[in-house]
């Protein structure tokens, strides 16, 4: 069964960077494009952007261009976002999300979610 | 790249029907058939209700619809259930971008 496996919870001071990790199984890890998505405390849910793991190929949304950087380790099936120069604002609950089999439902899915990993930006 | 606008809230008894509309523009919402819904509880992550406008992934009920009409995206509960309380978001692919609706939360009474 697809499973997504994020990183545990983190706590940076405002300036500093953080790195989730995502670790997916149950499926050719290649095959799927993965999105990050975040939800700050008591917030809606925001799209961040996508990665293609096979081709490393990334689009980001304009609000964090500049400041996330997503990448993968396909040797090891685990997707990655970054992102620098956090602020107080960026506390939040990060998702990585699998998109839908273009085949069986939609390439415009978000069919799997991991299971969320909060990161606290406090001084 | 502006969030969907939802209703911030609907509510309704149960066994009744409710409807939360989307709205975007015709440059997401308007321009593509690919807009889906999301039920997310208390500190758990999203959940596929509804994919390209109206089409429902195995295991979510039949009581739940989707529609579009022009700019605005619909999500309706018929025989609404206490387990149906919950946030509901739209999300909607924009030319090789997407956006979520600002989200709705749905209380059952």
């Amino acid at each position: 069964q697809v499973q997504l496996v994020q990183s545990g919870a983190e706590v940076k001071k405002p300036g500093a960077s953080v790195k989730v990790s995502c670790k997916a199984s149950g499926y050719t890890f290649t095959g799927y494009y993965m999105h990050w998505v975040r939800q700050a405390p008591g917030q809606g849910l925001e799209w961040m952007g996508w990665i293609n793991p096979n081709s490393g190929g990334t689009n980001y949304a304009q609000k964090f261009q500049g400041r996330v950087t997503m990448t993968r380790d396909t040797s090891i099936s685990t997707a990655y976002m970054e992102l620098s120069r956090l602020r107080s604002d960026d506390t939040a609950v990060y998702y990585c999300a699998r998109v839908g089999d273009c085949s069986s439902t939609s390439c415009y899915i978000l069919d799997y979610w991991g299971q969320g990993t909060l990161v606290t930006v406090s001084s | 790249q502006s969030a969907l606008t939802q209703p911030r809230s609907v509510s309704g008894s149960p066994g009744q029907s409710v409807t939360i509309s989307c709205t975007g523009t015709s440059s997401d919402v308007g321009g593509y058939n690919y807009v889906s819904w999301y039920q997310q509880h208390p500190g758990k992550a999203p959940k596929l209700m509804i994919y390209d406008v109206s089409k429902r992934p195995s295991g979510v009920p039949d009581r739940f619809s989707g529609s579009k009409s022009g700019n605005t995206a619909s999500l309706t509960i018929s025989g609404l259930q206490a387990e149906d309380e919950a946030d509901y978001y739209c999300y909607s692919y924009a030319g090789n971008f997407y956006v979520f609706g600002t989200g709705t939360k749905v209380t059952v009474l």
